[in-house]
């Protein structure tokens, strides 16, 4: 069945760093990928998305692109802040799955001043 | 406009008591989700409503749990009689529509179950 692996963290970085969190996926067919976010305290809200191949989601700084030859969709921001500080979620859709999402096991990511 | 909520966002029970979940979509969002996160495993489908009707219920993982959504509008969830693997995070999430690249599932806060 359709599987996301995401790296395990916590991961913890200084504030203006580089980060990039790791997500596989396992699936036939084309599926669409995500990658949704939980700030302390709250629901999940997607952070970004892409639909097919190649193409690049994008939003606060934040960019993944959908590679269909490594089956991957890694996230990342060039310079983090200390409110980007939440745990981030891979997950996929393929609609003859219907409309359920797959998640990852998430990555707790904690940035310090 | 009011965003996906669920009540309680906090609930402890002894194994063998009953506890029901409930939330509230987006208003005039048809379709409707549960999923759940046990032992920050990963986050995992339960079923999902379209208005009133179960369109996928493959994810329940037993029938302990009964879902409903009478009206279509809000939905709840119950356990009965609740296990100790039942703990967990029981996200809600809701949509306008069901298909097609474009539609976007909004998460509710979640609701912590604790099982003693």
């Amino acid at each position: 069945g359709d599987s996301v692996t995401q790296m395990e963290g916590p991961v913890t970085l200084s504030e203006e760093a580089f980060l990039t969190i790791n997500c596989t996926y396992t699936a036939t067919g084309y599926p669409s990928l995500f990658w949704y976010v939980q700030y302390p305290g709250e629901g999940l809200q997607l952070l970004l998305k892409a639909t097919k191949a190649d193409d690049k989601g994008s939003n606060k700084g934040f960019e993944a692109t959908y590679r269909k030859e490594t089956t991957s969709f890694h996230l990342e921001k060039g310079s983090v802040q200390v409110s980007d500080s939440a745990v981030y979620f891979c997950a996929l859709r393929r609609i003859p799955e219907g409309n359920k999402l797959t998640f990852g096991g998430g990555t707790r990511v904690l940035v310090k001043p | 406009e009011a965003g996906v909520t669920q009540f309680p966002s906090h609930s402890v029970i002894e194994k063998g008591q009953t506890v029901t979940l409930r939330c509230d979509p987006i208003s005039g969002h048809d379709n409707l989700y549960w999923y759940r996160r046990v032992m920050g495993k990963e986050i995992k489908f339960l079923l999902h409503f379209v208005k009133e009707s179960k369109q996928d219920e493959s994810g329940m993982p037993n029938n302990r749990f009964l879902a409903e959504r009478t009206g279509g509008t809000y939905s709840t969830l119950k356990v009965q009689p609740a296990e100790l693997e039942d703990s967990g995070v029981y996200f809600c999430a809701s949509s306008l529509r069901s298909t097609g690249s474009t539609d976007t599932q909004y998460f509710g806060p979640g609701t912590r179950l604790t099982v003693l």
